[in-house]
């Protein structure tokens, strides 16, 4: 299994509250990605980074902002947590080279009430 | 923008039967990638198979199997021999080649997932 670790695993907030959620690798792979899961939607991507402090928009990106200060970590944070946000959250990670796979994290569910 | 799409939301079918999940996608691209990923009630994303646009031949990894047809933007999977541990979630994904940074840099374009149900 690649190396990467979620915290935390679950969350519960409240609408308006700040949350930050951490991506960690081991594998020290350029490109780090952070998904959403609903119900009918199957996954949508967020945010990427393809270095340190290198970082782009994905086709969901309206209320969230990223940063990757250490090849090792991405940090999604939601600045005012809303209900619509209320979701299960993928990090994934892709190695150097040609059509490299995305290896998935174990998810964070995250609830906004 | 590529757009991909899974057209059977539900399938069930019996332990050690032959199963197809469909999928296509519709892409202004050449060199791209498509993937079939799993997804048990574990909640994990599990690589089930690659494909290379560039590739005629098509991929297979053990009882997976897809039949790739780039002219028709088909990319359906096989599995044979299904068993209990096959029911999960399959997710069809598109990745765009990035020459020059490599691999997919701006992430997968997934669809919205085939719920495989194996019988006993």
């Amino acid at each position: 299994d690649a190396g990467i670790t979620q915290s935390p695993r679950h969350k519960v907030t409240e609408t308006g509250t700040p949350v930050t959620l951490r991506c960690h690798q081991t594998e020290n792979h350029r490109y780090m990605y952070w998904y959403r899961q609903d119900p009918g939607h199957g996954l949508r991507l967020i945010h990427y980074s393809y270095g340190v402090k290198d970082t782009d928009k994905g086709e969901v990106s309206d209320g969230y902002s990223v940063s990757r200060s250490k090849t090792e970590d991405f940090l999604l944070t939601l600045e005012s947590a809303t209900s619509s946000q209320t979701s299960v959250y993928f990090c994934a990670i892709s190695g150097p080279g040609l059509a490299s796979e995305q290896y998935f994290g174990p998810g964070t569910r995250l609830t906004v009430t | 923008a590529q757009t991909v799409t899974q057209s059977q939301p539900e399938m069930s079918v019996q332990e050690a039967e032959t199963v197809t999940l469909s999928c296509t996608y519709d892409t202004s691209e050449n060199n791209y990638y498509l993937f079939w990923y799993k997804q048990p009630p574990s909640r994990q994303m599990i690589l089930v198979i690659r494909q290379e646009a560039y590739k005629q031949q098509n991929a297979t990894e053990n009882r997976f199997s897809v039949n790739f047809q780039k002219a028709a933007k088909s990319f359906s999977l096989k599995i044979s021999d299904s068993q209990l541990g096959d029911t999960a979630m399959y997710f069809c994904a598109f990745m765009k080649h990035e020459m020059y940074s490599g691999g997919g840099a701006d992430g997968l374009t997934f669809g919205k997932g085939t719920h495989l149900i194996i019988q006993p």
